[in-house]
C-alpha cells in the first residue's frame, strides 16, 4: 500500500517560513491534501488538490507537489500556526485513503 | 453550514462491538461526489483512515481492518453508522467522521466532526 512520509517535527521562528514535506513514490502524479490539527481540536483542511486553499484559509498557506515530494509552505509563521499537519492522498489500488504520519510544527 | 457530529459510547469492553453514528446537516447523503468517511486517532498518534461510504452506497474499508468494519447510511435520518467488532484496548482512540468531496479522481475531507473519544477497557 501507498506510504506517505513526513518529518515528525520541525520548529520555526515567528515571521519565518515553514516548509513541511510529504514524501511518496511518484507523489507528483497524485493529488495531495493537507490538514492542520491544533491540540484538542479536530483537523481542518488547509490545502486541497496540491495547492488550492479553502475559503477562510490565509494566503500564507500554500502547497506544491512534484516528483516524490509534496510541500506545505507557511509564510510569515505566527504563534497560532503551531499545530500538527497531515498530508493525505487517495490510493486507488487498492482503494485506500492514506494519511502521512504527521508533522508537529513548533513556533519558537 | 455543513456540520457533522459523532455519537456513541465512551467506554466499551474488550471483545464488544462498537457502534458509532455520524449525524450530518447542511448536505444530503445523496449528493453526487460527496460521501462520509471515518477516521480515528489514538492518543498522541497519527490519523488513521477507517472506512468510506459514497452517495451511491459504494463502500470501502481499511484493508487491515476490513473484517471488523461495517459502514452504512440512513439517508432519511442523515446518518452514517460505523460498527467495529471485537474491540481491543489498542482501538482506544478519538473517532472522527468527515465529509468526503470527490473531484476529478481525488478526494479530500471537509469539514470534520468534533470527534468522540472511545476507550476500550474492562
Amino acid at each position: 500500500s501507498y506510504v506517505l512520509t513526513q518529518p515528525p517535527s520541525m520548529s520555526v521562528a515567528p515571521g519565518e517560513t515553514a516548509k513541511i514535506t510529504c514524501g511518496g513514490n511518484n507523489i507528483g502524479s497524485e493529488s495531495v491534501h493537507w490538514y492542520q490539527q491544533k491540540p484538542g481540536q479536530a483537523p481542518v483542511l488547509v490545502i486541497y488538490c496540491d495547492s488550492d486553499r479553502p475559503s477562510g484559509i490565509p494566503k500564507r498557506f500554500s502547497g506544491s507537489n512534484s516528483g516524490n515530494t509534496a510541500t506545505l509552505t507557511i509564510s510569515r509563521v505566527e504563534a497560532g500556526d503551531e499545530a500538527g499537519y497531515y498530508c493525505q492522498v487517495w490510493d486507488k489500488s487498492p482503494d485506500q485513503r492514506v494519511f502521512g504520519g504527521g508533522t508537529k510544527l513548533t513556533v519558537l | 453550514q455543513v456540520t457533522l457530529k459523532e455519537s456513541g459510547p465512551v467506554l466499551v469492553k474488550p471483545t464488544e462491538t462498537l457502534t458509532l453514528t455520524c449525524t450530518v446537516s447542511g448536505f444530503s447523503l445523496n449528493n453526487a461526489r460527496m460521501g462520509v468517511t471515518w477516521i480515528r486517532q489514538p492518543p498522541g498518534k497519527a490519523l488513521e483512515w477507517l472506512a468510506h461510504i459514497f452517495s451511491n452506497d459504494e463502500k470501502s474499508y481499511r484493508t487491515s481492518l476490513k473484517s471488523r468494519l461495517t459502514i452504512s447510511k440512513d439517508t432519511s435520518k442523515s446518518q452514517v453508522v460505523l460498527t467495529m467488532t471485537n474491540m481491543d484496548p489498542v482501538d482506544t482512540a478519538t473517532y472522527y467522521c468527515a465529509r468526503g468531496i470527490e473531484v476529478a479522481g481525488t478526494e479530500w475531507f471537509d469539514p470534520w466532526g468534533q470527534g468522540t473519544l472511545v476507550t476500550v477497557s474492562s
